[in-house]
């Protein structure tokens, strides 16, 4: 994948997990980062937008950040129902495309 | 309530084709870009194609270019995924996404349940 994230991630409940995504000056250097969640057996969903924004819903519990050519999806206060894939993405302005990180799956 | 439809998967056999479409509901579809995200089985989700809202920016991955086509019917609120030339690498699960602006680099804010698509013989 275009960007890198680590494979897997886990953690205890109640516990702080971070997960990074790194990329390039085309990528995530340049346009803003978003984190999708996907709960098993479901289509992803938007967990973060615009680097740092929580869409309407989600708790606050997650929180992201960028900083040149890194992101991060911080999850705090750990939940079992926290148990699912993440997906960074960004626009890639070299390839014109969207690209996703090759996901993060996360065992609580 | 933004509601995003797929339909069109199946089974088909090597060098065949498919038409995906994506019936949109709950929003204004002319105003914003769509896109095409697959999912093979167990593996990663991968961008396969955007369009823009009025349809003059279309943008696909390397590895569907040529092959498949995106379009947008405004009076019918629905998104077209024709695929052509299918491979086996193209079975995956393939989601409709709305992006959150008329841009294609927009974030995808609401996803379909997704399509499956398996090409075998």
């Amino acid at each position: 994948s275009v960007l890198t994230q680590p494979p897997s991630a886990s953690g205890t409940p109640g516990q702080r997990v971070i997960i990074s995504c790194s990329g390039s000056s085309s990528n995530i250097g340049s346009s803003t980062v978003n984190w999708y969640q996907q709960l098993p057996g479901t289509a992803p969903q938007l967990l973060i937008s615009t680097n740092d924004q929580r869409p309407s819903g989600v708790p606050d519990r997650f929180s992201g950040s960028k900083s040149g050519t890194s992101a991060s999806l911080v999850i705090s206060g750990l939940q079992s129902e926290d148990e699912a894939d993440y997906y960074c993405a960004t626009w890639d302005d070299s390839l014109s495309g969207v690209v996703f990180g090759g996901g993060t799956k996360l065992t609580v | 309530e933004v509601h995003l439809l797929e339909s069109g998967g199946g089974l088909v056999q090597p060098g065949g084709s498919l038409r995906l479409s994506c019936a949109a509901s709950g929003f204004n579809f002319s105003s914003f870009a769509m896109t095409w995200v697959r999912q093979a089985p167990g593996e990663g989700l991968e961008w396969v194609s955007s369009i823009s809202a009025r349809g003059g920016g279309i943008f696909y991955a390397e590895s569907v270019k040529g092959r498949f086509t995106i379009s947008r019917d405004r009076s019918k609120n629905t998104l077209f995924l024709q695929m052509n030339s299918l491979r086996a690498g193209d079975t995956a699960v393939y989601y409709c996404a709305k992006n959150r602006g008329p841009g294609v680099s927009a974030v995808k804010d609401y996803w379909g349940q997704g399509t499956l698509v398996t090409v075998s013989s």
